[in-house]
Formats: structure tokens, C-alpha cells, sequence
């Protein structure tokens, strides 16, 4: 089936700087994408989410920038706190199926 | 609120034996309840999905099922585990339609 990827497995930033997790899809159904974070061990948390109508949405420190024409999702963290080290994973859902995850990005978070 | 509970949180089974993962949430009523399995440093794997009860859509062919007895309970079932079903097992429901998964804390099972 089509999937999800991401452009990088690794990313390394110093604390307070900005990051940018980048993702591509090729799906062009989905109308739906997510991002989680996963940190070890534990099951994936719910950062943000973008519907397919909006090209930018932000919440606490965190902005999801959608692009349909190039099938590209990003996730941008502001000033990048030690606590943000975790594996993100971006997901996308076409209506009536189910979750369709990435590989994941690493990022971590130096001081 | 709404939670949702999966156990065992580790596992470790002879290849060969039987696996029962359950799966609950509260607080909700006809979510949809998907199992994904995950490979270390991996992605998520859907395994199977439901959008009711009695009703299992699976992604992958593999020697496991899956079973929703109740309207908030899925079960993942083997008859007899391979050292490939190795893996961190994650439960998660959903409101119906196009809503984020909410993940349990994931069960980490290691055949032998």
C-alpha cells in the first residue's frame, strides 16, 4: 500500500533551538495527519494534528505546516527543550481507514 | 474522561505457546480499537482494526487474530508464537472518524 516516510531517522539540535522534523506522504486520499511522540518504552503521545483543509496549525510551541501539492508534512518545535527528546512519528489517515504511520525521527536534544 | 488499559506490560513466551494481550478503554462508548505492533527502532505496524463489535479488519496476514468480545474490550491472539512475533504491542482507540489514536502504554513481548 502507500506510505509514509520521513526525509531524516536522526536529529540532533541544542537546547533552545528551533527544530524541524519533516515528513512525506503519498497517499493523496488522506485528509488527516498527526504527529506523535514517543518517548522509550512507552506508547505514542498526541502532539498536534491538521486536517487536510488547513495548510498551518500551531499549538504550545509546536506548528504543523501541511503541503498537499508536494505531499509534505513538517513539525516545527520552538525553542527545543531537553524534555523534547523522543522518537516523532508522523501519521496520516484517509476517511474510513486507519492510522498509517511513518518510520520515525530521532531527535535529540543537546545541551 | 477517557482511559485505556493494556496488559501485561512485558511478556516473555516459549515459541510455540499460546498469547493473550487485552485491551480496554473507559470512559467511551463504540470507539474504534486498533492493535499496531513495533519493531525495535521502528515504525508503528497496523495489525488489525475494529469499528464495532464482532468487526475485525486485518492488515497483515500473520499467525495472530483478533477479537472484540465486547464494545470496549479487543483481545490480540496466537495459538502458537514464532520468534518473529518478538515486538512492543500497542492497543489504541479512536473516536469514529477522522480523530487522533489515543495508544496504551504498549505490552513489550519477547518469545524465547
Amino acid at each position: 500500500g502507500e506510505s509514509v516516510g520521513l526525509h531524516l531517522p536522526t536529529l540532533s539540535v541544542q537546547e533552545g533551538d528551533n527544530s524541524i522534523i519533516n515528513c512525506a506522504y503519498s497517499n493523496s486520499a488522506s485528509d488527516y495527519f498527526i504527529w506523535y511522540k514517543q518517548e522509550s518504552g512507552k506508547g505514542p503521545q498526541f502532539i498536534i494534528d491538521i486536517r487536510s483543509n488547513m495548510d498551518k496549525r500551531q499549538g504550545q510551541r509546536v506548528t504543523v505546516l501541511l503541503n498537499k501539492t508536494v505531499k509534505h508534512l513538517s513539525l516545527q518545535i520552538a525553542a527545543t527543550q531537553p524534555g523534547d527528546s523522543a522518537v516523532y512519528f508522523c501519521a496520516e489517515k484517509e476517511s474510513g481507514y486507519a492510522l498509517n504511520f511513518g518510520k520515525g525521527t530521532s531527535l535529540l536534544v543537546t545541551p | 474522561s477517557q482511559t485505556i488499559h493494556q496488559w501485561p506490560a512485558t511478556l516473555v513466551q516459549p515459541v510455540g505457546s499460546p498469547l493473550s494481550l487485552e485491551c480496554t478503554v473507559e470512559g467511551t462508548s463504540n470507539p474504534n480499537l486498533y492493535w499496531y505492533r513495533q519493531a525495535a527502532g521502528r515504525g508503528l505496524q497496523l495489525l488489525f482494526y475494529s469499528v464495532g463489535i464482532g468487526q475485525i479488519s486485518s492488515e497483515v496476514p500473520q499467525n495472530l487474530s483478533a477479537s472484540r468480545p465486547q464494545d470496549r474490550q479487543f483481545i490480540l491472539s496466537s495459538k502458537k508464537l514464532l520468534l518473529s512475533d518478538s515486538g512492543f504491542y500497542l492497543c489504541a482507540w479512536s473516536f469514529q472518524g477522522n480523530t487522533e489514536a489515543f495508544f496504551g502504554q504498549g505490552t513489550r513481548l519477547t518469545v524465547v
